[in-house]
């Protein structure tokens, strides 16, 4: 089955500077790599996706790149800002989404 | 106009209960999940309906019953509950097919003592 790995676990960053979280995939079917946001208590929420015909895509300060060939996919936070700060998790679908386990991100300002 | 609701938020019980977790989507979507997320954030699907039908069932205790009465409510019932059990649960909804985003509930805190 899919194993999606997420590198770092944690990443401090000073307010303003970019930030970037790095997943890989195992299986090379998986066709849909959505980024979710979870703020200490909430739910997970959808911040942004990209499908496997798509090498990159942004929406404002975020951005999400990919892979194919490497089987890797990053998010891409530019100028950051302490509500940034919140688990951020990928995930890879083929048919369910598979997570990986979540970068704790801390933006101080 | 909550698009994912759960009830309850917050269950505490002891070891050996039965337990439900209602879960309902007024977003229209043919597919619903249940994850369960540990003490250390890691999310993990446990199971997938699509039009009430049990779609994916990953290595969950048989303990754990899921129940859809129609593609808005995709229920989970535990029996004898146990200590491991304490998690959160989130309920989610998403359109038919992998390539769309899924939208979570609010998610349930369940302690067993």
């Amino acid at each position: 089955g899919e194993n999606v790995e997420q590198h770092p676990s944690t990443l401090s960053v000073q307010e303003g500077d970019s930030a970037v979280i790095k997943c890989t995939y195992s299986d090379s079917a998986s066709n849909y790599f959505p980024w979710y946001k979870q703020e200490l208590g909430k739910r997970p929420q959808l911040i942004i996706d990209i499908r496997s015909n798509v090498g990159e895509k942004k929406d404002q300060r975020i951005a999400v790149t990919l892979n194919k060939t490497a089987k890797h996919f990053s998010l891409h936070i530019t100028e950051t800002q302490p509500e940034d700060s919140a688990v951020y998790f990928c995930a890879a679908s083929l048919d369910a989404l598979i997570f990986g386990k979540g970068t704790t991100l801390s933006v101080s300002s | 106009d909550t698009a994912v609701s759960q009830t309850p938020k917050y269950l505490v019980t002891q070891m050996g209960n039965d337990k439900s977790i209602k879960c309902e989507q007024n977003l229209g979507h043919d597919t619903m999940y249940w994850y369960k997320q540990d003490s250390k954030k890691f999310l993990k699907i446990m199971f997938s309906y699509n039009n009430k039908e049990l779609i994916i069932n990953e290595t969950v205790p048989n303990r754990f019953s899921p129940k859809s009465p129609d593609k808005a409510h995709l229920n989970l019932h535990i029996n004898s509950l146990e200590l491991g059990d304490s998690a959160v649960y989130f309920c989610a909804s998403g359109p038919s097919g992998s390539l769309q985003g899924q939208f979570f509930g609010p998610g349930t805190r369940l302690t067993v003592l």
